[in-house]
This record gives structure tokens, sequence and C-alpha cells, in this order.
């Protein structure tokens, strides 16, 4: 079965550079999840979409922005990097109508010199 | 806001041995989830748990939930080393995204 494709799968930047991570649902999911984990810690909810809309906004710095496209992809924006955004970026799909849980995408990891 | 609390957060179990990993949350939810986690992987979706008194089994995991008391447990049955993971409560807020607590790291040592 498919599943959440996440690209890059390593991505390495200097500091005050921009990165863009891309994310692509399970087919037939309607909400996209994007979190932030860093080392030895829990994941960190930064940003959903649900059909295309914003539905909610968690921790997400002024810094990043993201967008979900009409064909349900969706891509997390970065720009002036910072050592501490360097971390495991997930993200996870689900079909929010029929209540399924997320599925999570293998990560991208993010390493900010 | 939503909170999510796990305990404990680091567990070594000898295998054979059984242990509950506890997940309390701050609001009102119907969905919870627990997820497992292997170092530096994705999380892995164990269960999903939508209603009151809802418990799950799979193999020597078993997971229930309390709506009432905002608590959900996942007991673990005669650990074996396999089971060596981060495991992640997660828990459904009302805008449709889930908060996770800050995860158990069980070692489980033969």
């Amino acid at each position: 079965a498919a599943g959440v494709i996440q690209s890059p799968r390593h991505l390495i930047k200097e500091k005050r550079e921009t990165a863009t991570l891309k994310c692509y649902p399970i087919p037939r999911h309607d909400t996209v999840y994007w979190y932030q984990q860093g080392p030895g810690q829990d994941p960190q909810f930064l940003i959903s979409f649900y059909e295309k809309m914003q539905s909610d906004k968690g921790s997400i710095p002024d810094r990043f922005s993201a967008q979900q496209f009409s064909d349900y992809h969706s891509e997390l924006n970065m720009s002036s990097l910072e050592l501490g955004d360097s971390a495991l970026y997930f993200c996870a799909s689900s079909l929010a109508r029929l209540n399924t849980e997320a599925f999570f995408g293998q990560g991208t990891r993010l390493t900010v010199v | 806001e939503l909170k999510v609390e796990q305990n404990p957060l680091f567990l070594s179990m000898q295998e054979g041995k059984n242990y509950t990993i506890y997940c309390n949350y701050s609001t009102t939810s119907d969905r919870l989830y627990w997820y497992r986690q292997d170092p530096g992987k994705s999380l892995e979706s164990l269960f999903v748990l939508l209603s009151n008194g809802a418990v799950k089994q799979e193999g020597r995991l078993m997971a229930s939930l309390d709506t009432k008391a905002r608590l959900s447990t996942l007991h673990i049955t005669a650990a074996v080393h396999d089971l060596s993971a981060t495991y992640f409560c997660a828990v459904e807020s009302n805008n449709n995204d889930m908060r996770f607590g800050a995860g158990t790291r069980l070692t489980v040592k033969p």
C-alpha cells in the first residue's frame, strides 16, 4: 500500500539559508500534518491542513511557512535557518472523515551547520 | 491548551515481565493513538482508540481508553527484546491535530 512520501530524506543547510521540505500524503487522505522532532524529544506539532486549507497551527516559527497544493502534496518552507532548526521533520496524513489514525512518512533529517 | 503526559519516561524491563505505560491528557478528547518509534525511524501506528472503554490488543501489547478519567494505558505482557523502542501516546485536539506525550523509552533486557 502507498505510504506517505517525504523528500528529501536528508538535507544539510548552512545558517541563514532556506530549505523546502516536501510531503506527498497517502492517496485520498484529506489531512496533512507537519511535526518537528528534536533529538530525544517528542514530536512537536507545527501545522496541519484539511482539504488544502490550514486547519491548525502549533509551535511553528514565523520563519517557517507551509501550504498544501491542489494535488494535496504539501511543502514546508523554512527560511533564515538556525542551528536549532536541526531536527527530524515528519509529515503525516490521515483521512479525517473516517477517523483514521495519522500515518507518518519516513521523515526529513535537516542538519543546519 | 491540550497537554499530554506520559509516565514513566524511561522503563527498563526484563524479558518475560509485565508493565503498564500511562497516558493522561488535559482536555476532552475521544481519540487517542499509540505509536512506536525506533531510533532514527518514523512513527509506526499501533492502536487507535475512539471511544470510552475501548480496548485493543496486538500481540503482547494491549491498549485501553477511559475518556472520563482522560487516561489511556498501554500494557506490555511478557516483554521481549523486540519491544525495545520509544512509545508515544497522542491525543487529538478539537482542531483535529494530534498532540504527543513525551514518550516512554522502553528497554527490554534479557
